[in-house]
C-alpha cells in the first residue's frame, strides 16, 4: 500500500460528461501529480501542484482542470468526455517536488 | 525536450533466465534516472534510480547503471522468478524539473 488513495477505482460514463477524481495523497507529502496511462500514448503526465499552488502543467487538454485543497487532497475534472479520454488515471505524491513519487492504484475510466 | 526510450515489449523468459530491458534517454544536463514497476492492477512503484553518472541502482535483484557516455540505464537481473511478471517503466527526472518522463513500459512475463 502506497498510502495514496484514489476514487472511484472504476467510472463508466458517456460522451459529452463531466466527471471528477479524486486523489488523497500520503500523509506529509505537498506535491501531487496526475497522470494518464493509454495503451497506445503510455504513461503521460497532466499536471502538478506543490502545498496547494499548480507547478508544472504537462499534456492536459483544455477540458480538463484539476486544484489541490488546503487540506493537499486533489481533483481533476474531465468534462466534454470523449472516447479517447477513456484511460487509467494515476495520481502519485511525493514529499517534495523531484522527490521519490508513490503512485495510487489509479482511476479506470471508461467513455462510452 | 527530454525523452525516454524503451525496449518493445512484451517479453516472455523461463524461470531463472537472464533479464536486460534496454532504456536510453534524452536530456539536456544530467538527470536523474529511475526505474519503476507495475504489478498488475497496482499503480508504479519505485525499484531502483541512480542520481549521477556510473552509479548503480540495486533493488530485488535488479540493477542499473547510469552510462552518460551511452546514455542508457538498462535493467538487468541474473535470475528472473515468476513474480517479477509485471511491466517496467523507465524514467528520467531532468535537471531544474519537477515531474518525471516516463518511458511506454516493457511488459514482462516470466512463465514456470
Amino acid at each position: 500500500d502506497s498510502g495514496v488513495t484514489q476514487t472511484p477505482k472504476h467510472l463508466i460514463t458517456a460522451t459529452g460528461q463531466r466527471v471528477t477524481l479524486r486523489c488523497s495523497p500520503r500523509s506529509g507529502d505537498l506535491s501531487v501529480y496526475w497522470y494518464q496511462q493509454s495503451l497506445d500514448q503510455g504513461l503521460q503526465f497532466l499536471i502538478q501542484y506543490y502545498n496547494g499552488e499548480e507547478r508544472a502543467k504537462g499534456n492536459i487538454l483544455e477540458r480538463f482542470s484539476a486544484q489541490q485543497f488546503p487540506d493537499l487532497h486533489s481533483e481533476l475534472n474531465l468534462s466534454s468526455l470523449e472516447l479517447g479520454d477513456s484511460a487509467l488515471y494515476f495520481c502519485a505524491s511525493s514529499v517534495d517536488p523531484g522527490n521519490k513519487l508513490f503512485f495510487g492504484s489509479g482511476t479506470q475510466l471508461s467513455v462510452l | 525536450g527530454d525523452s525516454v526510450t524503451q525496449m518493445e515489449g512484451p517479453v516472455t523468459l523461463s524461470e531463472e533466465a537472464f533479464l536486460t530491458i534496454n532504456c536510453t534517454y534524452t536530456a539536456t544536463g544530467y538527470p536523474s534516472l529511475f526505474w519503476y514497476v507495475q504489478y498488475p492492477g497496482e499503480g508504479l512503484q519505485l525499484l531502483l534510480k541512480a542520481t549521477k553518472a556510473d552509479d548503480k541502482g540495486s533493488n530485488k535483484g535488479f540493477e542499473a547503471t547510469y552510462r552518460k557516455e551511452t546514455t542508457s540505464f538498462h535493467l538487468e537481473k541474473g535470475s528472473v522468478q515468476v513474480s517479477d511478471s509485471a511491466v517496467y517503466f523507465c524514467a528520467l527526472l531532468g535537471a531544474g524539473s519537477y515531474q518525471l518522463t516516463f518511458g511506454k513500459g516493457t511488459k514482462l512475463s516470466v512463465i514456470p
